[in-house]
């Protein structure tokens, strides 16, 4: 079945550190990937997407490419804050359900 | 604002004793799914509906049930929750014309339940 593996956390970076979370894929056909980002206390919010390969979906600064020969889809920002803490899921969709992988807990330190 | 709202936000529940989570949307989507959430795990579909349609995850346990009274609501109803229930219930939306494509969900805040 499909399936998403994201680097384990928790990473703790500095402010205006470069960030970079690793996700990996399994799937059958050409499914549409996700980056979800949960802050604390509240539920799960779309940060960006890509839906073919190739594709860059970006927002907020982060930034994330498709690439299918390596079956990746890694997270990066080049400059984190404070408010950017939180913790952030890969996901992928085949059909009408997303599968997610673990979760990485991200903490920015001023 | 548009928004999907589960209540209560928090819940303590005793073994066995039943209890219901609710959630209802603003976004006339016609796909709602509820997943849970254990600690530092990635969320699981337990099921959703489709309009009217339910579809169940084959792993979903039978204590846990769902009603769709509307396009608004949809409410998860634990039977006999046990300790290993204790988790966070996560209601998401979309707007699906087929089951196809770059599915986006919209997922309320959550309602974390406790089983003592």
């Amino acid at each position: 079945g499909d399936s998403v593996t994201q680097m384990e956390g928790p990473v703790t970076l500095s402010e205006e550190a470069f960030l970079t979370i690793n996700c990996t894929y399994t799937a059958t056909g050409y499914p549409s990937l996700f980056w979800y980002v949960q802050y604390p206390g509240e539920g799960l919010q779309l940060l960006l997407k890509a839906t073919k390969a190739d594709d860059k979906g970006s927002n907020k600064g982060f930034e994330a490419t498709y690439r299918k020969e390596t079956t990746s889809f890694h997270l990066e920002k080049g400059s984190v804050q404070v408010s950017d803490s939180a913790v952030y899921f890969c996901a992928l969709s085949n059909d009408y359900k997303l599968s997610f992988g673990a979760g990485t807990t991200v903490t920015v330190r001023a | 604002d548009a928004m999907v709202i589960q209540n209560p936000r928090y819940q303590v529940t005793q073994f066995g004793k039943p209890v219901t989570l609710s959630c209802s949307q603003t976004l006339n989507h016609n796909v709602m799914y509820w997943y849970q959430q254990k600690s530092s795990q990635a969320p699981k579909l337990l099921f959703h509906y489709y309009d009217k349609d339910f579809n169940n995850e084959a792993d979903t346990p039978d204590n846990f049930q769902s009603r769709r009274p509307n396009t608004s609501f949809c409410f998860l109803d634990i039977r006999s929750p046990g300790l290993g229930d204790t988790a966070m219930y996560l209601c998401a939306t979309s707007s699906l014309i087929t089951y196809i494509g770059a599915n986006v969900l919209t997922f309320g805040a959550g309602s974390r339940l406790t089983v003592l």
